[in-house]
Order: C-alpha cells, then structure tokens, then sequence
C-alpha cells in the first residue's frame, strides 16, 4: 500500500514558468512534510519542509501548499530554470507516540524537465 | 558541514563475496539510516539507527547487516547478495529521530555479478 501519492510521474516546463508537484498522504499520522530533489547519480538533497501546523512555507522560489483537511501538499517552483531539471520526491514520516520517527516515505517521484 | 560521505562510490561484486559500505557525518547528528533505491524508483527505508542502537530494520534480509560502531560512523556489511540487490545504497543523518532534516549521502552504486 503506498502511503504517498504524488503525481505527475514527469512534467514538461518553459523555462521561466511555474512547475507544481502534488502529493496525497493517507497516514493522519503523518507530521512532517519534506521534499527532496535528486539530480542523476546523486543523493536527494532537502529542498524545503513544511508540518502542519502551517498551510504554506516559501523558500527562495519554492513553495510548499499544505491542505490538512485534503490530506494534500504540493510543491510550487516559481521562475523555473533549466537546472531545476531533476527528479523530486515527497516525503512523509511521523513521529512514535513514544518518541522517535520511523524514517521518511517517499513519493514515487516526479522527473521534471525544464526546457530552454 | 552538511555533508554525509559514503565510501566507495561504487562497487562490483560477486555473489560470493563480502564487502562493506561505509557512511560517515560530522555534524554530530544522532540518528542515521541506511536506504535503498533502485533505477526510476524512490529511496526505500532499510534499517534506522538512534544513539548508536538499532531502531528500526524494515525486514531487510540477513544478507545486509548494518554496525554503528560510533555516532559518527554507519556501515552495512555485505555477504552472499544476489544480482536483484544491486541499486544505489544511501546513507542518512538527522539530528534526532523525531522529524527533523535528514541528508543524504551522495550514495554506492552496487553491481552484484
């Protein structure tokens, strides 16, 4: 059962114009909310990170769009460039009631192209 | 220092051999993780370490056996694996257990031959 949904699977962008990512959750469980971008070869690198107590966080041109009640967040990325051209997860994890977290659930992924 | 080190960046090896991979932070974080990912798919969670102890083993095979030998060092041992193990192997630290960021190490290529 996957936990995270993201969609689209791939998304073509001109250069300059917004790239948004969605991801659904079904764990209420879930308290913390990352995305991770990965170039080929490379580990996922942390973007930006939002929990819930918040409905958006902006960093630079990046913006996560949280919706408690829809169980949804969504990645924005303003001005897209040709080097934003990589694979970006979400992430899910939630933390025990006894303490500790069980690590991150991803998303299966969304390969983003930037064209020039 | 954000940075997480994995030795070596790539590894062959036959179905016969043992080998180790090695993950090493200095940002003094506390809990590390070893996870898996293969081609066109999302890291998969295999085992979480917290203060040095094993907390989480996502029933990964005995084939993969992880040793914190300190807060700084992770290593994954590796005996008798099969070619379907083959895929990139990342290490993670985050400071504590409870949801905060976690980074990546630039990952080991393995190839079992």
């Amino acid at each position: 059962q996957q936990q995270v949904k993201q969609s689209p699977q791939s998304l073509i962008v001109q250069k300059g114009g917004i790239s948004i990512i969605n991801c659904a959750y079904e764990n209420t469980a879930f308290d913390y909310f990352p995305w991770y971008q990965q170039f080929p070869g490379k580990g996922p690198a942390l973007l930006i990170a939002i929990r819930p107590d918040v409905s958006e966080k902006k960093e630079g041109r990046f913006t996560i769009s949280f919706n408690k009640s829809a169980k949804q967040f969504s990645l924005h990325i303003m001005d897209s460039q040709p080097g934003d051209s990589a694979t970006y997860f979400c992430a899910a994890s939630r933390e025990y009631s006894g303490g500790g977290a069980d690590g991150l659930t991803f998303g299966k992924g969304t390969h983003l192209i930037i064209q020039p | 220092d954000t940075e997480v080190t994995q030795t070596p960046k790539h590894l062959v090896m036959g179905m016969t051999n043992k080998k180790s991979l090695k993950c090493e932070q200095h940002m003094g974080h506390r809990a590390m993780y070893w996870y898996k990912q293969k081609a066109k798919k999302p890291p998969e969670l295999m085992f979480v370490y917290s203060y040095e102890k094993l907390s989480i083993n996502e029933s990964v095979p005995s084939r993969f056996s992880p040793e914190c030998p300190n807060s700084s060092l992770l290593n994954l041992h590796l005996h008798a694996l099969q070619p379907e193990d083959s895929a990139l192997y990342l290490c993670a630290s985050s400071q504590e257990l409870e949801n905060t960021e976690a980074f990546f190490g630039q990952g080991t290529r393995l190839t079992v031959v």
